[in-house]
């Protein structure tokens, strides 16, 4: 089955920086690969996707770029602010399929003011 | 709001007992999705229904079990609890019966004491 590893596993950044959460996945048909992100006490609310027919997409401050041939994805947020502060987990899926989402273990991000 | 309701918010139990879940997913949505997230870990799937039929299983153990009902709201059954089984229980819908975009609900808090 598929397996999704995510790091780093907590990450701290100064409010105005730029944080970058990576994920790898092991199966190469996987092409469906969201972002989620969970506030302390709260339900995961998807943030972006992206499908393999992509490199990268952008919304606002946040973009994902994807890398088949290494098998990898990255989150990007830009100018970081406190609300960014939460749990992102990636996953991965092969869209129309049965084959469920694999979650990465998650990303504690915390923004300094 | 994701339109996503589960019940109850919190559940305290003992070793032992048994607590069903419900959950009704947003208006349209077939499939329902269920998943355990216990301290500090991510999110672990646990079993999927799609319009009343189980479509895709995960990590469940044989003591827990699951339904989908005709008006498309679903039931987690935990049976034999242990304390490991402490955890916080979402369930997700999706329009769609494979990947895509799942809404969570808030999820039950599980507690066996």
């Amino acid at each position: 089955g598929e397996n999704v590893e995510q790091h780093p596993s907590t990450l701290s950044v100064q409010e105005g920086d730029s944080a970058v959460i990576k994920c790898t996945y092991s199966d190469s048909a996987s092409n469906y690969f969201p972002w989620y992100k969970q506030e302390l006490g709260k339900r995961p609310q998807l943030i972006i996707d992206i499908r393999s027919n992509v490199g990268e997409k952008k919304d606002q401050r946040i973009a994902v770029t994807l890398n088949k041939t290494a098998k990898h994805f990255s989150l990007h947020i830009t100018e970081t602010q406190p609300e960014d502060s939460a749990v992102y987990f990636c996953a991965a899926s092969i869209a129309g399929s049965a084959r469920q989402l694999t979650f990465g273990s998650g990303t504690q991000l915390t923004v300094l003011p | 709001d994701s339109g996503v309701t589960q019940t109850p918010k919190h559940l305290i139990t003992a070793t032992g007992q048994r607590v069903t879940l419900r959950c009704s997913p947003r208006s349209g949505d077939l499939s329902v999705y269920w998943y355990q997230q216990s301290l500090d870990q991510g999110l672990q799937f646990l079993i999927q229904y799609y319009n009343g039929e189980e479509r895709a299983k995960g990590n469940i153990l044989e003591r827990f079990s699951a339904q989908q009902f005709p008006d498309l709201h679903s039931e987690l059954n935990l049976s034999s609890l242990e304390l490991g089984d402490s955890a916080l229980y979402f369930c997700a819908s999706s329009v769609e019966a494979g990947a895509g975009e799942q809404f969570f609900g808030p999820g039950t808090r599980l507690t066996v004491l």
